[in-house]
């Protein structure tokens, strides 16, 4: 597609459950990275992922959090018993390769929301 | 550490008038700075950086920013403001200690009143 496509663009659940976020970036981009926005907060890095190279996970909040890129394309972002404080807009974004030092391309996010 | 700070919560702006959106940044050595804009319900944009040369960076719709080394600051401009560009506008600075992240402002909620 023409840009970063995120799915799904709403999420309701329960507190306790798992969820799992796709993002699917622009074709041919190597580097993509996972953002938090909280309410009144600025954005939250996350995790980052280039090429084949072992992940940056130094933004993960917890042990709870996980994330994978498949192929060098789709990733997904897993929290596993979320917590309330979980309740937050995840953006994906995309670049084409880390030397830019930009996520030059944000999907329009996934909001989470946990009850 | 690096940081960015944006003093406004809200700016207010009227429809032709031009406008600022403040930024300023605290980093050791040489600041890569950007803006970004999100439009309701959409990802971020990204608007223009910083990285060297010019302390004037012209970036996209129009906007602008200047970097001041002396007053580590980085503002967002615009000659002319439009009612379209009410959106949330952030400030980031780059990691200077990797290529892998951006420290992000908490963001300034511009409205251009018609």
């Amino acid at each position: 597609g023409a840009g970063v496509s995120q799915s799904p663009s709403n999420k309701v659940t329960e507190k306790g459950k798992d969820v799992e976020l796709r993002c699917d970036p622009i074709s041919g981009h190597t580097a993509l990275y996972w953002y938090r926005q909280s309410l009144g907060q600025g954005l939250e890095f996350l995790i980052y992922f280039q090429g084949n190279s072992a992940p940056d996970k130094s933004g993960l909040p917890s042990d709870r959090f996980s994330a994978e890129r498949t192929g060098g394309s789709v990733s997904t972002l897993t929290i596993q018993r979320t917590q309330q404080e979980d309740s937050a807009v995840y953006l994906c974004a995309s670049s084409l390769s880390a030397g830019a030092g930009v996520p030059g391309h944000f999907g329009d996010g996934t909001r989470l929301s946990i009850l | 550490a690096q940081s960015v700070a944006q003093p406004e919560d809200q700016v207010n702006v009227a429809e032709g008038n031009p406008l600022t959106v403040k930024c300023t940044y605290s980093v050791s050595g040489n600041p890569y700075l950007f803006w970004y804009v999100q439009y309701p319900n959409r990802g971020l944009q990204f608007l223009l950086k910083y990285i060297t040369g010019d302390n004037l960076v012209k970036g996209s719709y129009g906007f602008e920013a200047e970097f001041n080394k002396s007053q580590t600051s980085f503002h967002l401009k615009k000659p002319s403001a439009l009612v379209s560009d009410s959106a949330l506008y952030f400030c980031a600075v780059r990691d200077i200690t990797g290529a892998n992240n951006l420290f992000f402002g908490t963001g300034t909620r511009l409205t251009v009143i018609p």
